[in-house]
């Protein structure tokens, strides 16, 4: 079965500061897709980045990046330059080529400070 | 811009009663999900419906069942609610397997 692992269920950093979120996944699937989500205290989830097994490259959108190491099964976020309004939770997420289902770390909560 | 839209944000209902959380999309999406959401689980999927009048359980489906008689329209039902439902509830849709999925705003319930 797959699992995700997300090992730090909260942090904080200065605003301007990086931050770096750790998720790991387990899985014998070769073609699957990762996720990070983003909840914010308003409750509304939105996808922060989004990253295909197959794909070598790392996805970056705007301050959020990725590594991903595939053979170590890890899938962590990094916050450049972290705002304020980047205090949320973020989840990382799994799902296989075949399969409709995403499977979700705990969460880790992320608090940015003025 | 993707909406779904989730009928209430917050819910109050009484044990035994039976309980109803709408979920409508506008984006002709196939697939619509039902999670719950607790604090250190993460999100718990609990049915999923890829068309119309089409469901399969997610990992937690007792104690709920859903509707898919149109497409933009997913409805859970809690068929006699207990106070271990008291969660968060999130509906979601997507429009391809591997595809984003957008989130409605959540429905807090609270059983008593």
């Amino acid at each position: 079965a797959q699992t995700v692992t997300q090992s730090q269920p909260e942090m904080s950093v200065q605003e301007a500061e990086t931050v770096t979120l750790s998720c790991t996944y387990d899985t014998s699937e070769s073609n699957y897709y990762l996720f990070w989500y983003k909840q914010p205290p308003s409750r509304q989830m939105i996808l922060v980045i989004r990253q295909e097994a197959y794909k070598q490259q790392n996805a970056t959108e705007n301050r959020f990046s990725v590594n991903f190491q595939k053979a170590a099964k890890s899938f962590s976020l990094k916050i450049s330059d972290s705002q304020l309004g980047d205090t949320a939770m973020y989840f990382c997420a799994f799902m296989m080529d075949s399969n409709y289902q995403l499977i979700w770390g705990a969460g880790t909560k992320l608090i940015i400070k003025p | 811009d993707v909406k779904v839209t989730q009928s209430s944000r917050y819910l109050v209902k009484r044990t035994g009663e039976k309980v109803f959380l709408e979920c409508v999309q506008d984006m002709d999406h196939e697939n619509m999900f039902w999670y719950r959401q607790d604090p250190g689980l993460g999100l718990r999927l609990i049915y999923f419906s890829y068309d119309v009048k089409m469901k399969e359980k997610g990992d937690i489906p007792e104690g709920y069942s859903v509707s898919r008689e149109k497409k933009e329209r997913f409805s859970l039902i809690l068929e006699s609610a207990s106070t271990n439902q008291t969660s968060m509830y999130l509906c979601a849709s997507s429009f391809i397997n591997g595809g984003e999925a957008f989130f409605g705003q959540g429905t807090r319930l609270t059983v008593v």
